[in-house]
């Protein structure tokens, strides 16, 4: 158990609808990222939040929103889904030292999501 | 940009035989550099790590070594098992922000 929480574990839904993941990370962690898994692309770095701070930007679409609030806790918004956005949904945390995330991610189990 | 090429599987091997997976990575400046590894159906946990030239990460049998020489991380087991079978990551974590940069993925499959 890496200690990050993230639900729903599967998420099913329509094209054109709207989702969020959750993710917790571990405790005392402040950066939290979020990947995306696909078959065609692999894995993909999305965006990185650290301390309630966007710190970075990946391949993230438009229509795809991140914030973390002061709890530490992350959400992922997906909208206008379309059938390719389904895919396994990942958050990792890692730790801080002088003020920088460390090297080292932890993974939470993923959030399946299937667009039909 | 900064990238990661492993080698493509899937790998089949029979228990106990010799593993190993190529990793070779782009990267300007200094990264660190990984192995994570999938079990089916489940996340991604840590493999092992080697954060600067010339360090061996290792793990349940699991080894590789940072060669900045041939800029390369290449993961090896002396004798694999059946439980082994998942699909290896390998990644470099680079810049302040330590985003990772992943490889495809290699499917190993280990049969009795």
């Amino acid at each position: 158990d890496s200690g990050v929480t993230q639900t729903p574990k599967h998420l099913i839904t329509a094209t054109g609808q709207r989702v969020t993941l959750r993710c917790s990370p571990r405790s005392g962690d402040l950066s939290v990222y979020w990947y995306q898994q696909s078959l065609d692309q692999g894995l993909q770095f999305l965006i990185q939040y650290y301390n309630g701070e966007e710190r970075a930007k990946g391949n993230i679409l438009e229509r795809f929103s991140a914030q973390q609030f002061p709890d530490l806790h992350s959400e992922l918004n997906l909208s206008s889904l379309e059938l390719g956005d389904s895919a396994l949904y990942f958050c990792a945390s890692s730790g801080t030292s002088g003020g920088v995330s460390t090297d080292t991610q932890y993974f939470g189990p993923g959030t399946r999501l299937t667009v039909l | 940009g900064d990238s990661v090429t492993q080698m493509e599987g899937p790998v089949t091997l029979s228990e106990e035989a010799f593993l190993t997976i190529n990793c070779t990575y782009t990267a300007t400046g200094y990264p660190s550099l990984f192995w994570y590894v999938q079990y089916p159906g489940e996340g991604l946990q840590l493999l092992l790590k080697a954060t600067k030239a010339d360090d061996k990460g290792s793990n349940k049998g699991f080894e590789a070594t940072y060669r900045k020489e041939t800029t390369s991380f290449h993961l090896e087991k002396g004798s694999v098992q059946v439980s082994d079978s998942a699909v290896y990551f390998c990644a470099l974590s680079a810049g302040n922000n330590r985003k990772l940069i992943w490889g495809l993925g290699t499917s190993l499959a280990v049969n009795p």
